[in-house]
């Protein structure tokens, strides 16, 4: 168990619909990093969230949006999805937000557009 | 931009044998870190191993080694005396010290460790 935990496990939606997925780093952690692992894509960076701030966006379409909250847990809110959305998204937390830090992952968000 | 190429997609080894995964990356840049993490069928990411470019040593943790080769751009992973628990799909992965601080993954090797 890496302290990140996600909700839900598990969301079966509709093409067109909007979801969000939730993410709750570890402890004392100040980073939160989301990433989209699809079977033609890989595992793809979308975007890194330091304190509140963006810090790096990545491969994110314009439909995806995230946020840090004060109490430092993000979301990943994903908007008209389509069928090539469907994909396993993670976070992971860091303590700060640099190289030299682990990355710990949640157990990730399976995502089916139906 | 920076690429991570695994060229094994898949690979098998009897259990308690020594097997070696390839990674080569591309970069300009003089200092990043290179990751290898494991991804078992339960689909948690677990990191296994971390290599600092600036560092000439190669990282070991337990049964798991790298052989880092800046020149050529070549990280490989050697885990020894393999076991079953083992059995996962491997992904190297290179992440830059500027603050453009996103983590870029090869496309993985599925290693399957046989009983």
């Amino acid at each position: 168990d890496s302290g990140v935990t996600q909700t839900p496990k598990h969301l079966i939606t509709a093409t067109g619909q909007r979801v969000t997925l939730r993410c709750s780093p570890r402890s004392g952690d100040l980073s939160v990093y989301w990433y989209q692992q699809s079977l033609d894509q890989g595992l793809q960076f979308l975007i890194h969230y330091y304190n509140g701030e963006e810090r790096a966006k990545g491969n994110i379409l314009e439909r995806f949006s995230a946020q840090q909250f004060p109490d430092l847990h993000s979301e990943l809110n994903l908007s008209s999805l389509e069928l090539g959305d469907s994909a396993l998204y993670f976070c992971a937390s860091s303590v700060g937000g640099g190289a030299s830090d682990t990355q710990y992952f949640g157990p990730g968000t399976r995502l089916t557009v139906l | 931009a920076q690429t991570v190429t695994q060229s094994q997609p898949e690979m098998s080894v009897q259990e308690a044998e020594t097997v070696t995964l390839s990674c080569t990356y591309d970069t300009s840049e003089s200092n990043y870190y290179l990751f290898w993490y494991k991804q078992p069928p339960s689909r948690q990411m677990i990191l296994v191993i971390r290599q600092e470019a600036y560092k000439q040593q190669n990282a070991t943790e337990n049964r798991f080694s790298v052989n880092f080769q800046k020149a050529a751009k070549s990280f490989s992973l050697k885990i020894s005396d393999s076991q079953l628990g083992d059995t996962a799909m491997y992904f190297c992965a290179f992440m830059s010290r500027n603050r453009d601080d996103k983590i870029i993954f090869g496309k993985g090797t599925r290693l399957h460790i046989l009983p």
